[in-house]
């Protein structure tokens, strides 16, 4: 299995700023996925992130408010532009297992925004 | 597109006792199942999965879980809770072909509490 970590692990923001969240895992990988977790709720897929591509955003999603880097096979960013309450969620990056079929992932990134 | 249901948002069982947490799913063609869970505070552990082959599928920290094609369920069980058990667990499916293969759908959680 990857080991995945995530940057910063927990912050707090104010309202029209933007932060990014760094993905970093320790092992060359092909997909990486962004999710996000609202309070209480369920994870939800934000984009795929493959290298050397544009990241694919789900529907709700866009690339003006969630950009995503994907510069080589071990890393990631996910920014949260211009941030307003209802963004707080944890974020949580992810990678495919390969050949394993599991997705694996970080510890997850706790963003209040005030 | 593909869908999972956990019927439950909370399931109390007593230390010692079986516990089953429940999960339905809805994909078109043969399905990939996972269960995965989350301590506060932390990130999605992997449980177990379902992939093909026997339908009693085992996994970490005794944890088993039964997929039943017929019913389209995929219900966790363990024979003997532990306090330590008590987290949010999800179930969640890929389809085994075709667009959006990779993609993993997530039910809506459910909370386990074991009581001493």
């Amino acid at each position: 299995s990857a080991v995945i970590s995530q940057k910063p692990s927990r912050d707090i923001c104010q309202r029209g700023t933007s932060l990014t969240i760094q993905c970093q895992v320790d092992s060359q990988v092909t997909m990486m996925f962004w999710y996000r977790q609202q309070p209480g709720q369920s994870l939800t897929l934000i984009a795929t992130a493959n290298q050397g591509s544009e990241a694919t955003y789900e529907s709700g999603f866009v690339i003006d408010k969630f950009p995503i880097s994907r510069p080589n096979l071990t890393f990631s960013t996910l920014t949260v532009s211009n941030m307003s309450p209802e963004d707080s969620s944890i974020y949580l990056c992810s990678v495919d297992g390969q050949d394993s079929y599991e997705q694996y992932f970080g510890p997850g990134t706790r963003l209040t925004v005030t | 597109a593909q869908s999972v249901a956990q019927p439950e948002d909370q399931v109390n069982v007593a230390e010692g006792n079986p516990l089953t947490v429940k999960c339905t799913y809805s994909v078109s063609g043969n399905p990939y199942l996972f269960w995965y869970v989350q301590y506060p505070n932390r990130g999605l552990q992997f449980l177990l999965k379902y992939i093909t082959g026997d339908n009693l599928v085992k996994g970490s920290y005794g944890f088993e879980a039964e997929f039943n094609k017929s019913q389209t369920s995929f219900h966790l069980k363990k024979p003997s809770a532990l306090v330590s058990d008590s987290a949010l667990y999800f179930c969640a499916v890929r389809p085994y072909s075709g667009a959006g293969s990779y993609q993993l759908t997530f039910g809506k959680g459910t909370k386990l509490s074991v009581i001493p």
